[in-house]
C-alpha cells in the first residue's frame, strides 16, 4: 500500500519560519495537496502541487520533488493562529486521496 | 465557508442504535466523500459517490452504508453503533469524480458520541 509520512508534532517560535515534510510513495503518483485542520473544526484546503518547485501564496509555500517523494510547507511569520494540524494528501493513479495521520503545530509565543 | 453543510452538528446515542448524516455539497459539485476521524487521529476515507454511483470504497465498516440521491445530496447510516465508532465525521465535496488537480472541500463534520 501507499504510505504517507510526516512528523506527528512540531514547535515553534511566533515570528519564526517553520517547515513541515511529507513523504509518499512515488509509484501513480497525481499531485499533493496540503491542508490546514484547527482542533475540532474541518480541513481547509491550502495548497497543490503537481510540478516539482516552490509554490508561493502569502506565507505559506509549497514545494514539490517528484523524483524525491517529497514534499515540504514552509510557514512564515509565524502567528498563533497557526497552531493546528497540517495533512498532507497524495492523490494516486487513480485520483485518490491518500492522507497522512497529520502534523501538531504549536506555536509558543 | 466552504459551501458543504452537514447535519446534526452533535449528535449523542446509546450503543446498538442506528443514526444518519447528511451532507448536501456545495453548488455545482457531482462527488461526495465521507471521513471518519478520531480523536487526534488523521482522516481515514470512507466513501465516495460520484452523481448518484458509488465511486471508491475505503475502511469502510459492514454496518456503515452510504447514499447519493438525484439532488446530490448524500447520508451516512451507521447503524449496531459501538464506542469507538465515536469520532468526527466528515463530509467532503469535489466537482467532478476525482482528478487532475480537483480540490476537496469539507464540511465543518458532525461530532457523534456514543455511550
Amino acid at each position: 500500500g501507499q504510505n504517507i509520512d510526516q512528523p506527528t508534532e512540531m514547535t515553534a517560535t511566533e515570528g519564526a519560519i517553520v517547515q513541515i515534510n511529507c513523504t509518499y510513495q512515488t509509484s501513480g503518483f497525481n499531485g499533493l495537496f496540503w491542508y490546514q485542520q484547527h482542533a475540532g473544526e474541518a480541513p481547509t484546503f491550502l495548497s497543490y502541487n503537481v510540478l516539482d518547485g516552490l509554490e508561493e501564496k502569502g506565507r505559506f509555500s509549497s514545494f514539490l520533488s517528484r523524483s524525491k517523494g517529497y514534499s515540504y510547507l514552509l510557514l512564515k511569520e509565524l502567528q498563533m493562529k497557526d497552531s493546528a494540524s497540517y495533512l498532507c494528501a497524495e492523490a494516486d493513479s487513480n485520483y485518490q486521496l491518500i492522507w497522512g495521520a497529520g502534523t501538531k503545530l504549536i506555536i509558543k509565543p | 465557508d466552504s459551501g458543504v453543510t452537514q447535519t446534526p452538528k452533535h449528535l449523542i446515542t446509546a450503543t446498538g442504535q442506528r443514526v444518519t448524516l447528511r451532507c448536501s455539497p456545495r453548488s455545482g459539485d457531482l462527488s461526495v466523500y465521507w471521513y471518519q476521524q478520531s480523536l487526534d487521529q488523521g482522516l481515514q476515507f470512507l466513501i465516495q459517490y460520484y452523481n448518484g454511483e458509488e465511486r471508491a470504497k475505503g475502511n469502510i465498516l459492514e454496518r456503515f452504508s452510504a447514499q447519493q440521491f438525484p439532488d446530490l445530496h448524500s447520508e451516512l447510516n451507521l447503524s449496531s453503533l459501538e464506542l469507538g465508532d465515536s469520532a468526527l465525521y466528515f463530509c467532503a465535496s469535489s466537482v467532478g469524480g476525482g482528478g487532475y488537480q480537483e480540490t476537496q472541500y469539507f464540511g465543518p463534520g458532525t461530532r457523534l458520541l456514543v455511550l
